[in-house]
Protein backbone atom coordinates (compact mmCIF):
# COMPACT_ATOMS: atom_id res chain seq x y z
CA UNK A 1 0.00 0.00 0.00
CA UNK A 2 1.74 3.51 -1.20
CA UNK A 3 1.90 5.95 1.49
CA UNK A 4 4.02 8.61 3.57
CA UNK A 5 5.40 7.17 6.71
CA UNK A 6 6.55 9.60 9.24
CA UNK A 7 8.74 8.91 12.37
CA UNK A 8 8.63 8.21 15.32
CA UNK A 9 5.19 9.59 16.15
CA UNK A 10 6.15 11.10 19.19
CA UNK A 11 9.82 13.15 20.11
CA UNK A 12 11.47 14.89 22.92
CA UNK A 13 14.03 17.34 22.52
CA UNK A 14 16.69 18.93 25.09
CA UNK A 15 17.56 22.33 25.37
CA UNK A 16 20.60 22.50 22.97
CA UNK A 17 20.06 19.38 21.19
CA UNK A 18 19.72 18.63 17.49
CA UNK A 19 16.65 15.89 16.32
CA UNK A 20 15.87 14.13 13.21
CA UNK A 21 12.23 14.00 11.83
CA UNK A 22 12.13 10.81 9.22
CA UNK A 23 9.87 11.05 6.41
CA UNK A 24 10.14 7.92 3.53
CA UNK A 25 7.48 7.57 0.73
CA UNK A 26 6.63 4.82 -1.60
CA UNK A 27 4.40 6.57 -3.92
CA UNK A 28 7.34 7.79 -6.72
CA UNK A 29 6.78 11.22 -6.03
CA UNK A 30 9.38 13.78 -6.98
CA UNK A 31 8.64 16.86 -4.85
CA UNK A 32 8.39 16.39 -0.59
CA UNK A 33 7.61 19.21 1.85
CA UNK A 34 7.59 19.58 5.42
CA UNK A 35 5.33 21.85 7.44
CA UNK A 36 4.70 23.34 10.50
CA UNK A 37 1.24 23.06 12.56
CA UNK A 38 0.67 25.19 15.60
CA UNK A 39 -2.55 25.53 17.68
CA UNK A 40 -4.70 27.27 15.45
CA UNK A 41 -2.84 28.06 12.53
CA UNK A 42 -2.52 26.82 8.97
CA UNK A 43 0.21 24.28 7.44
CA UNK A 44 3.31 26.79 7.56
CA UNK A 45 5.96 25.75 5.06
CA UNK A 46 9.80 24.93 6.40
CA UNK A 47 11.52 23.27 3.48
CA UNK A 48 10.53 21.38 0.43
CA UNK A 49 12.11 19.65 -2.83
CA UNK A 50 11.29 19.19 -6.04
CA UNK A 51 14.05 16.70 -6.96
CA UNK A 52 16.66 14.64 -5.08
CA UNK A 53 19.92 16.73 -4.17
CA UNK A 54 18.10 19.78 -4.24
CA UNK A 55 15.95 21.72 -1.79
CA UNK A 56 14.20 25.32 -1.22
CA UNK A 57 13.51 27.36 1.84
CA UNK A 58 10.07 27.83 2.49
CA UNK A 59 8.34 30.41 4.45
CA UNK A 60 10.01 29.99 8.08
CA UNK A 61 13.08 27.69 7.57
CA UNK A 62 15.01 29.28 10.09
CA UNK A 63 16.75 26.97 12.95
CA UNK A 64 15.76 24.05 10.52
CA UNK A 65 17.57 21.95 7.69
CA UNK A 66 17.07 19.03 5.23
CA UNK A 67 18.20 16.73 3.02
CA UNK A 68 17.32 14.82 0.07
CA UNK A 69 19.66 12.06 -1.21
CA UNK A 70 17.12 9.37 -1.89
CA UNK A 71 13.75 10.28 -3.98
CA UNK A 72 11.71 8.55 -1.42
CA UNK A 73 13.07 9.95 1.94
CA UNK A 74 13.34 13.41 3.21
CA UNK A 75 14.58 13.98 6.69
CA UNK A 76 13.75 17.18 8.75
CA UNK A 77 16.73 17.95 11.43
CA UNK A 78 15.29 20.44 14.28
CA UNK A 79 18.50 22.29 15.24
CA UNK A 80 19.47 24.05 18.43
CA UNK A 81 18.62 27.30 16.82
CA UNK A 82 14.97 26.55 16.65
CA UNK A 83 13.91 28.36 19.67
CA UNK A 84 10.48 27.50 19.52
CA UNK A 85 10.10 23.78 18.08
CA UNK A 86 7.26 22.11 19.88
CA UNK A 87 4.66 22.03 17.24
CA UNK A 88 3.11 19.24 14.89
CA UNK A 89 5.42 18.41 12.03
CA UNK A 90 3.60 17.44 9.05
CA UNK A 91 5.65 15.66 5.62
CA UNK A 92 4.05 15.48 2.62
CA UNK A 93 4.48 14.57 -1.50
CA UNK A 94 3.14 15.01 -4.83
CA UNK A 95 4.15 13.84 -8.24
CA UNK A 96 5.99 16.47 -10.73
CA UNK A 97 2.89 16.91 -12.91
CA UNK A 98 0.83 20.06 -12.18
CA UNK A 99 -2.59 20.01 -10.21
CA UNK A 100 -1.68 16.68 -8.13
CA UNK A 101 -3.05 17.00 -4.23
CA UNK A 102 -0.63 16.45 -1.94
CA UNK A 103 -0.44 13.31 0.18
CA UNK A 104 0.67 13.67 3.84
CA UNK A 105 1.96 11.70 6.48
CA UNK A 106 0.24 11.08 9.83
CA UNK A 107 3.03 13.67 11.82
CA UNK A 108 5.19 13.95 14.39
CA UNK A 109 4.43 15.79 17.33
CA UNK A 110 7.66 17.48 19.13
CA UNK A 111 8.54 18.51 22.72
CA UNK A 112 10.67 20.14 24.50
CA UNK A 113 11.79 18.38 27.71
CA UNK B 1 1.09 37.88 4.15
CA UNK B 2 -1.53 35.13 4.46
CA UNK B 3 -2.43 34.09 1.09
CA UNK B 4 -4.98 31.55 1.69
CA UNK B 5 -7.57 33.04 4.60
CA UNK B 6 -10.41 31.07 5.95
CA UNK B 7 -11.82 33.53 8.32
CA UNK B 8 -14.63 31.30 10.49
CA UNK B 9 -12.66 28.94 12.87
CA UNK B 10 -15.65 26.50 13.71
CA UNK B 11 -19.14 26.19 12.13
CA UNK B 12 -21.70 23.81 13.48
CA UNK B 13 -24.61 22.29 11.89
CA UNK B 14 -27.19 19.77 12.63
CA UNK B 15 -26.88 16.46 11.07
CA UNK B 16 -28.34 16.14 7.47
CA UNK B 17 -27.96 19.60 7.10
CA UNK B 18 -25.88 21.61 4.51
CA UNK B 19 -22.35 22.18 5.78
CA UNK B 20 -20.87 25.42 4.16
CA UNK B 21 -17.20 26.13 4.26
CA UNK B 22 -15.47 29.23 2.96
CA UNK B 23 -12.04 30.49 1.89
CA UNK B 24 -10.53 33.44 0.31
CA UNK B 25 -7.60 33.85 -1.43
CA UNK B 26 -5.42 36.77 -2.53
CA UNK B 27 -2.99 35.86 -5.50
CA UNK B 28 -4.78 35.89 -8.77
CA UNK B 29 -1.85 33.22 -9.72
CA UNK B 30 -3.31 30.19 -8.05
CA UNK B 31 -4.78 27.38 -10.31
CA UNK B 32 -5.11 24.65 -8.40
CA UNK B 33 -7.78 24.60 -5.32
CA UNK B 34 -7.94 21.86 -2.58
CA UNK B 35 -10.01 20.92 0.55
CA UNK B 36 -8.58 18.78 3.12
CA UNK B 37 -9.82 17.16 6.13
CA UNK B 38 -8.01 16.53 9.40
CA UNK B 39 -9.01 14.84 12.56
CA UNK B 40 -6.23 15.36 15.56
CA UNK B 41 -3.02 13.97 15.70
CA UNK B 42 -3.74 12.78 11.62
CA UNK B 43 -1.99 14.05 8.91
CA UNK B 44 -4.49 16.28 6.20
CA UNK B 45 -6.58 13.90 3.79
CA UNK B 46 -7.30 15.14 0.67
CA UNK B 47 -10.89 15.84 -0.08
CA UNK B 48 -11.50 17.09 -3.35
CA UNK B 49 -10.01 19.88 -6.12
CA UNK B 50 -11.17 22.11 -8.40
CA UNK B 51 -8.76 23.61 -11.46
CA UNK B 52 -9.02 27.30 -12.06
CA UNK B 53 -10.83 26.57 -15.74
CA UNK B 54 -14.00 25.64 -13.72
CA UNK B 55 -16.27 26.61 -11.35
CA UNK B 56 -17.77 23.33 -9.61
CA UNK B 57 -16.33 19.82 -9.18
CA UNK B 58 -18.55 17.34 -7.58
CA UNK B 59 -17.57 14.07 -5.83
CA UNK B 60 -20.90 12.33 -4.05
CA UNK B 61 -21.58 14.74 -1.04
CA UNK B 62 -18.96 17.38 -1.30
CA UNK B 63 -19.10 20.07 -4.05
CA UNK B 64 -16.30 22.20 -4.29
CA UNK B 65 -17.33 25.88 -5.72
CA UNK B 66 -15.17 28.57 -6.98
CA UNK B 67 -15.76 32.08 -8.05
CA UNK B 68 -12.49 33.67 -9.20
CA UNK B 69 -13.61 37.28 -9.84
CA UNK B 70 -14.17 37.29 -6.38
CA UNK B 71 -11.03 35.08 -5.37
CA UNK B 72 -13.28 33.01 -3.24
CA UNK B 73 -13.57 28.84 -2.58
CA UNK B 74 -16.22 27.19 -0.93
CA UNK B 75 -16.66 23.41 0.09
CA UNK B 76 -20.54 22.53 0.15
CA UNK B 77 -21.19 18.85 2.61
CA UNK B 78 -25.13 17.49 1.87
CA UNK B 79 -25.93 15.95 4.04
CA UNK B 80 -23.84 16.48 6.95
CA UNK B 81 -23.06 13.21 8.81
CA UNK B 82 -21.65 12.80 12.25
CA UNK B 83 -18.34 11.50 10.98
CA UNK B 84 -17.77 14.78 8.98
CA UNK B 85 -16.78 16.45 12.09
CA UNK B 86 -12.90 17.71 11.87
CA UNK B 87 -10.94 20.13 10.67
CA UNK B 88 -11.06 21.67 7.02
CA UNK B 89 -8.09 23.16 5.15
CA UNK B 90 -8.69 25.07 2.33
CA UNK B 91 -5.38 25.16 0.37
CA UNK B 92 -4.52 27.17 -3.06
CA UNK B 93 -1.46 26.30 -5.43
CA UNK B 94 0.30 27.61 -8.82
CA UNK B 95 2.88 25.95 -11.28
CA UNK B 96 5.83 24.68 -9.11
CA UNK B 97 3.74 23.11 -6.75
CA UNK B 98 4.30 25.27 -3.89
CA UNK B 99 1.18 24.95 -1.91
CA UNK B 100 -0.47 27.25 0.47
CA UNK B 101 -2.93 26.17 3.30
CA UNK B 102 -5.38 28.62 5.41
CA UNK B 103 -5.70 27.83 9.02
CA UNK B 104 -8.48 25.96 9.26
CA UNK B 105 -12.37 25.55 10.14
CA UNK B 106 -13.32 22.97 12.61
CA UNK B 107 -16.72 21.33 11.56
CA UNK B 108 -18.99 19.65 14.31
CA UNK B 109 -21.85 17.95 12.75
CA UNK B 110 -24.37 17.41 15.79
CA UNK B 111 -26.84 14.17 15.51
Amino acid sequence: DGGITQSPKYLFRKEGQNVTLSCEQNLNHDAMYWYRQDPGQGLRLIYYSQIVNDFQKGDIAEGYSVSREKKESFPLTVTSAQKNPTAFYLCASTGQISNQPQHFGDGTRLSIL
Amino acid sequence: DQQVKQNSPSLSVQEGRISILNCDYTNSMFDYFLWYKKYPAEGPTFLISISSIKDKNEDGRFTVFLNKSAKHLSLHIVPSQPGDSAVYFCAASFPGNQFYFGTGTSLTVIP
